[in-house]
C-alpha cells in the first residue's frame, strides 16, 4: 500500500460507545496529524505528532484521545461523543511537523447518534 | 479575523474559461502557501505550492503570490468539468499552518 490509509471509512456510534480510528502512512514521514472537517467550516487541526511525540493539542475535548505508537501509525480513540462531533476526520502526514505539503488519508465519516 | 479567508462561492465558469480563485491571509510572517483540491466526499489533495512573490506555473495551473498585499491566488486555464471541486488555500506561518474554508468551483460543460 502507498500513501495514507484510514480505517474505517464510515462509522456510526452511539454516545456511550467507545471506538477507535486508525491511520497508517507509508511515506516515511516524520509527522502525523488529525483534522476534523465539518460542513462549511475550515479544516480544524486537532493533534500533531512529530517523531511520535505530541507537539500540539488544539484545545480538543478529552473525549478524543490520540495515540501514536510509532511514526507510521496514529490512532484516535473516541468515547462518550456528542452528536456535534459528527464530521469527517482526516489523518495526514508530512515530512516535518509544520503541516506543510501534507498528504491526507481518505478520512473517516463519523456519525454520532 | 480569520487567519486565512476565501470566498466560499460557488464560483461558476464555463468550460474552457479561466477560473480565478483568491485567498487572503492575516499573518505577515507567513512563509509558504499551498493550494489543495478537494472533490466532494474525498480528502484534500495538494496541487500547488508557492514560496516567493510572483507567479508559478504548473500545466494549466498558475499560483500567484503577493506578500505585500497578503494574497495568493490560483488560476486554472482552460477549465474542465473535472476541475469542479472545492479549492482550499493553506498558509504556513512561523510555527502554524492554517487552512481556509475553501472555494467551491463549478465548471459548466
Amino acid at each position: 500500500e502507498t500513501g495514507v490509509t484510514q480505517t474505517p471509512r464510515h462509522l456510526v456510534m452511539g454516545m456511550t460507545n467507545k471506538k477507535s480510528l486508525k491511520c497508517e502512512q507509508h511515506l516515511g514521514h516524520n509527522a502525523m496529524y488529525w483534522y476534523k472537517q465539518s460542513a462549511k467550516k475550515p479544516l480544524e487541526l486537532m493533534f500533531v505528532y512529530s517523531l511520535e511525540e505530541r507537539v500540539e493539542n488544539n484545545s480538543v475535548p478529552s473525549r478524543f484521545s490520540p495515540e501514536c505508537p510509532n511514526s507510521s501509525h496514529l490512532f484516535l480513540h473516541l468515547h462518550t461523543l456528542q452528536p456535534e462531533d459528527s464530521a469527517l476526520y482526516l489523518c495526514a502526514s508530512s515530512q516535518d511537523g509544520q503541516g506543510a505539503e501534507a498528504f491526507f488519508g481518505q478520512g473517516t465519516r463519523l456519525t454520532v447518534v | 479575523q480569520k487567519e486565512v479567508e476565501q470566498n466560499s462561492g460557488p464560483l461558476s465558469v464555463p468550460e474552457g474559461a479561466i477560473a480565478s480563485l483568491n485567498c487572503t491571509y492575516s499573518d505577515r510572517v507567513s512563509q509558504s502557501f499551498f493550494w489543495y483540491r478537494q472533490y466532494s466526499g474525498k480528502s484534500p489533495e495538494l496541487i500547488m505550492s508557492i514560496y516567493s512573490n510572483g507567479d508559478k506555473e504548473d500545466g494549466r495551473f498558475t499560483a500567484q503570490l503577493n506578500k505585500a498585499s497578503q494574497y495568493v491566488s490560483l488560476l486554472i486555464r482552460d477549465s474542465q468539468p473535472s476541475d469542479s471541486a472545492t479549492y482550499l488555500c493553506a498558509v504556513k506561518g512561523f510555527n502554524k499552518f492554517y487552512f481556509g474554508s475553501g472555494t467551491k468551483l463549478n465548471v459548466k460543460p
